[in-house]
C-alpha cells in the first residue's frame, strides 16, 4: 500500500461548489504539506503542518482552508471553488529532525477541474 | 523569495546519451537541494538531496552537484534510457522561520527516444 494516499484521485466541479480533498499517510510523519501545480510552473505551497496543532499559510493560500484532524490526515477544502484553481494538487510529508536532510514523501496528487 | 530556475525547460535526447538538466535558486541560504522526479499520473519521487555543506551526491548513473556561492546545481544523467523520460523537477530547502519548506522550479520534461 502507498504511504501517501490523495482522494479523490479526480474531480470535475462547478463553480461556487465546495471541495475537500482528502490525504492521509502511513509514515507516521509529524509534517504534512499541500502544494498544487500548474503547467510550467512548477509546485506551489499552499498550507502546511508541522503537526496537529501547527497550521501555516503558504505562498497561494487565497481561496483554500485546511484541517488536520489527526496526525495521519491533513484535508485541503476550497470553500467556494473557482475556476483558477483548476490544476493537479499534491500532499506530501515529512518527518521531524535536521533540516538537512529533510526530504519530502508526496501522494499521487488529485487533478481538480473547475468548470 | 526564493526564486528557483530550472533550464532547459524540455530536452529530447537519443538513448545512451549523457546529459545534464541545470538548476539555479536566488537566495543561497539554504538548507539542501533536492531532485525529484515526477512521472505521470504519479506524485513526485525523490532522487537526491544535497545538503548544504556537500558539493555534490550520486545514485547509480545520476550525480546531483551543489554550488552554493554561484546559486548553481546540475543534475548530470549517465548513459540515458527510455526509462528516464519524465519530468524533472528541483527545489531548494529553506532554513530559519521557513524551516523545511521546499522552492519548486518548473520542471524539464526530458524525453529520451530509442
Amino acid at each position: 500500500d502507498a504511504d501517501v494516499t490523495q482522494t479523490p484521485r479526480n474531480r470535475i466541479t462547478k463553480t461556487g461548489k465546495r471541495i475537500m480533498l482528502e490525504c492521509s499517510q502511513t509514515k507516521g510523519h509529524d509534517r504534512m504539506y499541500w502544494y498544487r501545480q500548474d503547467p510550467g510552473l512548477g509546485l506551489r505551497l499552499i498550507y502546511y503542518s508541522f503537526d496537529v496543532k501547527d497550521i501555516n499559510k503558504g505562498e497561494i493560500s487565497d481561496g483554500y482552508s485546511v484541517s488536520r484532524q489527526a496526525q495521519a490526515k491533513f484535508s485541503l477544502s476550497l470553500e467556494s471553488a473557482i475556476p483558477n484553481q483548476t490544476a493537479l494538487y499534491f500532499c506530501a510529508t515529512s518527518e521531524p529532525g535536521r533540516a538537512s536532510t529533510d526530504t519530502q514523501y508526496f501522494g499521487p496528487g488529485t487533478r481538480l477541474t473547475v468548470l | 523569495k526564493q526564486e528557483v530556475t530550472q533550464i532547459p525547460a524540455a530536452l529530447s535526447v537519443p538513448e545512451g546519451e549523457n546529459l545534464v538538466l541545470n538548476c539555479s535558486f536566488t537566495d543561497s541560504a539554504i538548507y539542501n537541494l533536492q531532485w525529484f522526479r515526477q512521472d505521470p499520473g504519479k506524485g513526485l519521487t525523490s532522487l537526491l538531496l544535497i545538503q548544504s555543506s556537500q558539493r555534490e551526491q550520486t545514485s547509480g548513473r545520476l550525480n546531483a552537484s551543489l554550488d552554493k556561492s554561484s546559486g548553481r546545481s546540475t543534475l548530470y544523467i549517465a548513459a540515458s534510457q527510455p526509462g528516464d523520460s519524465a519530468t524533472y523537477l528541483c527545489a531548494a530547502s529553506a532554513g530559519g522561520t521557513s524551516y523545511g519548506k521546499l522552492t519548486f522550479g518548473q520542471g524539464t520534461i526530458l524525453t529520451v527516444h530509442p
